[in-house]
């Protein structure tokens, strides 16, 4: 297992521009989580999907802001008519569902680094 | 709502020498865990040690332990015979242990770790 995968590392785009980052968990991860890291500051949370089902969302996760889990696997978040104050870094984990101790433990891809002009 | 407070910004430390990463929670849940995760330059966020509040002992892990004080709520970080590889980003974390679902991670701000040679 190669852990959790993201793609692409960087992206560039232009205000108002649409962008969709794609997320791929770990094999036997059935939660994954999405979280969003400014410059010098911690991650927030942003969403989350227990299989394919979507069960929370953080009050930053704007009306342009979508993430779908479709088949309880990869998961992709999409910014829509994107502005400069979402240029972060997007993070997605993933967590196993088994044993009390396990299923608390995030394990993080490398990130999506998004720059908007 | 639950705060995570890390004080320290910035701190160095010789190779080998040890430093303390301070920490400071605020939460009314009595059961929760905390974690300590590592970012180094460019890469992906990795668990560096994890605690169990309903645990009276810290948790140790190799060269990385913790000072647990739950009264206090405080949760400092030690690193033992610190290494060049130990430059990171680090970051308190705390999540709620309630329920069956996977839960959101709630970070500090970080502190930078400079280990010089």
């Amino acid at each position: 297992d190669t852990g959790v995968s993201q793609d692409p590392r960087h992206k560039i785009t232009k205000r108002g521009q649409n962008v969709t980052f794609r997320c791929d968990p770990i094999s036997e991860h059935n939660r994954l989580y999405w979280y969003r890291q400014t410059l010098g500051q911690g991650p927030e949370f942003l969403t989350y999907f227990q299989n394919e089902a979507q069960l929370e969302k953080s009050r930053l996760l704007s009306d342009r802001f979508s993430a779908e889990r479709p088949k309880g696997s990869f998961s992709t978040l999409e910014i829509q008519r994107t502005e400069q104050g979402d240029s972060a870094m997007y993070l997605c984990a993933s967590s196993p569902s088994g044993g009390t101790v396990a299923k608390n433990i995030q394990y993080f891809g490398a990130g999506t680094r998004l720059s908007v002009l | 709502a639950q705060t995570v407070t890390q004080s320290q910004p910035e701190m160095s430390v010789q190779e080998a020498e040890t430093v303390t990463l301070s920490c400071t929670y605020d939460t009314s849940e009595n059961n929760y865990y905390l974690f300590w995760y590592k970012q180094p330059p460019s890469r992906q966020m990795i668990l560096v040690i994890r605690q169990e509040a309903y645990k009276q002992q810290n948790a140790t892990e190799n060269r990385f332990s913790v000072n647990f004080q739950k009264a206090a709520k405080s949760f400092s970080l030690k690193i033992s015979d610190s290494q060049l590889g130990d430059t990171a980003m680090y970051f308190c974390a705390f999540m709620t242990s309630r329920g069956e679902y996977g839960n959101k991670l709630v970070f500090g701000a970080g502190t930078i770790l400079r280990v010089k040679s």
